[in-house]
């Protein structure tokens, strides 16, 4: 198995309040993915990062931050949480490159937003 | 918009026969990827196909890609009651490091 770990697996928060979600990997991948997955809509990309600092959005990206100081972690910012980013948040990783290759993912974040 | 959609929604069969999901993208692919989720549980990869190939066999799996009609067919023959997932398509549209997921399929295989 691909080394994600993502934490913290589960939060409860009240709308406002900052959350801060971190993946780390051992593998030394390039690519670092963060995905979103609800009802109906299947898993939409957030933000990724192809490399140290390096960091572009994806198609769900608006109230959501990212920073990748380090390859093996990448950490996804809520700066006000609301009832609305409520979702099941993925990591996943990719050894990358010019063309999408096979993506490995963690376990999974279930946030609350109340 | 989501890039892909998996046809159809759920799929309910019993074991010992085959399910067919099939998926429709919108623009150019590099390539297409089929993606087992367990409940609660991360997605794995099953199998990758690319632009130039038509059909990619991997144990029980057989992945089919038509571009000129933008779709991708997953077979699973022999279903498993272990096959009871959400099977998800994901395109990787033109010159682009980033991987499209569509809606998914939820099959269930009764025993």
């Amino acid at each position: 198995d691909a080394g994600i770990t993502q934490s913290p697996r589960h939060k409860v928060t009240e709308t406002g309040t900052p959350v801060t979600l971190r993946c780390h990997q051992t593998e030394n991948h390039r690519y670092m993915y963060w995905y979103r997955q609800d009802p109906g809509h299947g898993l939409r990309l957030i933000h990724y990062s192809y490399g140290v600092k390096d960091t572009d959005k994806g198609e769900v990206s608006d109230g959501y931050s990212v920073s990748r100081s380090k390859t093996e972690d990448f950490l996804l910012t809520l700066e006000s949480a609301t009832s609305s980013q409520t979702s099941v948040y993925f990591c996943a990783i990719s050894e990358g490159g010019t063309i999408a290759g096979e993506l490995f993912f963690g376990e999974g974040s279930r946030l609350t937003v109340l | 918009s989501q890039q892909g959609e998996e046809d159809p929604q759920a799929l309910s069969i019993q074991e010992g026969e085959n399910a067919t999901m099939n998926c429709s993208y919108k623009t150019s692919i590099n390539n297409l990827q089929w993606y087992r989720q367990n409940s609660g549980r991360g997605l794995v990869h099953l199998i990758l196909i690319r632009s130039n190939e038509r059909e990619k066999h991997s144990g029980r799996l057989r992945v089919t890609l038509d571009t000129s009609k933008k779709s991708s067919s997953l077979l699973i023959t022999a279903s498993r009651a272990a096959d009871t997932a959400s099977y998800f398509c994901a395109t990787g549209p033109g010159n682009t490091d980033k991987l499209i997921f569509g809606t998914g399929t939820r099959l269930q295989v009764f025993p």
